[in-house]
């Protein structure tokens, strides 16, 4: 079974700042991805960004980028440059290999505040 | 490119009622998956289906199903509605092949009364 853990809930940050979001993440599979997704108020569920287990380059997204620490099973996620458009619920969630079709196992999420 | 359609975006039901949810993919996108996502249980996966054939499942009654046709649309239904079901639904869709990066659309949210 895979699971997520994003220990924080909220997260405040100045327009213009960097902002790290936090995500640890367990599998037992050798091949597993990574992804962020945000979601606004209105429910869609945006992508942001992906990692593979076996990229060795830390994926990049435009002011999206994913600090991927295999070893410490952690994939944070980092926004420079932060808008007051990124105001929004983070998610991060993995799929593992196997017969895992289709199915992503999401964390409880993060509610980033960005103010002006 | 369009993205991924869900039809109807609200709706009310009572419970005991039955409802049908529709998700159009994203085209040439084979596997379409649905999560179901309430305060207190986060985001959970409810099945997917690729190529009309249902490929995996999550932890949900047997009232919840799904449906895949020729054209990759996909319709869930959910039976006997319970108070409990009130909730986003979401479906995403993705290309063939595991791990790939997977689009969603805009939910339906079903309030069940």
């Amino acid at each position: 079974a895979q699971k997520i853990t994003q220990t924080q809930p909220g997260m405040f940050v100045q327009e213009k700042e960097a902002v790290t979001l936090d995500c640890t993440y367990d599998t037992s599979d050798q091949s597993y991805g990574l992804f962020w997704y945000k979601q606004p108020s209105s429910g869609e569920m945006i992508f942001l960004i992906y990692q593979g287990s076996y990229d060795e380059q830390n994926a990049t997204e435009g002011r999206y980028s994913l600090n991927f620490q295999k070893a410490r099973k952690s994939a944070n996620l980092v926004i420079s440059a932060s808008q007051l458009g990124d105001s929004a619920m983070y998610f991060c969630a993995i799929w593992a290999g196997g017969t895992s079709y289709g199915k992503l196992t999401f964390g409880q999420g993060t509610i980033l505040t960005v103010h002006p | 490119k369009a993205g991924v359609t869900q039809t109807p975006r609200y709706l009310i039901k009572t419970r005991g009622q039955q409802v049908t949810l529709s998700c159009s993919p994203i085209s040439g996108h084979r596997s379409v998956s649905w999560y179901q996502q309430t305060p207190g249980q986060g985001l959970q996966f409810l099945f997917e289906y690729f190529s009309e054939t249902q490929r995996n499942k999550g932890n949900f009654p047997g009232r919840f199903s799904g449906r895949q046709f020729s054209n990759s649309r996909s319709e869930m239904n959910v039976s006997t509605l319970e108070l409990g079901d009130s909730a986003l639904y979401l479906c995403a869709s993705s290309d063939p092949g595991q791990g790939a990066e997977a689009f969603f659309g805009q939910g339906t949210r079903l309030t069940v009364v």
